[in-house]
């Protein structure tokens, strides 16, 4: 069964830093595109970051490019986010998600229950 | 970067009727590339649909995407009560993908 536990969220201050991590188990970890995705309250979801499966490639929105950075430990089955000069505006539930692939393209296909970030003073 | 667009807002419906939700991107989305996903209160998303028109792995059968181009639908034939839930649909590609804003299937 695909499992995917995220950890790390929580209070912290405008331009402050947050790393949050992604423990997969269930499958091959290392053979598979990873994403982030958020949701803030009231809102919709927000695609955050995707990362390639040897972790080589990563692709991160406008809204926290220069900001966050995703990484991942192939040896530990392990996802991560970290955020940096963080703003209210990314007050929201941080998922990770597997991505399944197509043929044409990758989509999150099995994701966490999610971690809240709040950010304020 | 695709904008999705999704009609309507709020959808309210009865357990049995059909529902038929809208996605129109602002230019045409190549290859299919198209999911569509259900979230609940408080839980995860759980993708339905696929490359447009694939059910994903034990999606039941009156969950149904279609169209390309710019024009997209997700279909509940006949809604059960667990349906009531907020839809989004979602563009992949390599560098980037989108969510529509979401339609809300209310009873």
């Amino acid at each position: 069964e695909v499992q995917l536990v995220e950890s790390g969220g929580g209070l912290v201050q405008p331009g402050g830093s947050l790393r949050l991590s992604c423990a997969a188990s269930g499958f091959t970890f290392g053979s598979y595109v990873m994403t982030w995705v958020r949701r803030a309250p009231g809102k919709g979801l927000e695609w955050v970051s995707t990362i390639s499966n040897g972790g080589g490639r990563t692709y991160y929105a406008d809204s926290v490019k220069g900001r966050f950075t995703m990484s991942r430990d192939n040896s530990k089955n392990t996802l991560i986010l970290q955020m940096r000069s963080l703003r209210a505006e990314d007050t929201a539930v941080y998922y990770c998600a597997r991505d399944g692939y197509d043929g044409s393209g990758y989509y999150a296909d099995y994701w966490g229950q999610g971690t809240l970030v709040t950010v304020s003073s | 970067e695709i904008v999705l667009t999704q009609s309507p807002g709020t959808l309210s419906l009865s357990p049995g009727e059909r529902a038929t939700l809208s996605c129109r991107a602002s230019q045409s989305v190549t290859s299919t590339s198209l999911a569509w996903y259900q979230q609940k209160p408080g839980q995860a998303p759980r993708l339905l649909i696929y490359g447009a028109s694939s059910r994903a792995t034990a999606i039941p059968d009156r969950f149904s995407g279609s169209g390309s181009g710019t024009d997209f639908t997700l279909t509940i034939s006949r809604l059960e009560p667990e349906d009531f839930a907020v839809y989004y649909c979602h563009h992949y590609s390599t560098s980037t993908r989108t969510f529509g804003q979401g339609t809300k299937v209310e009873i």
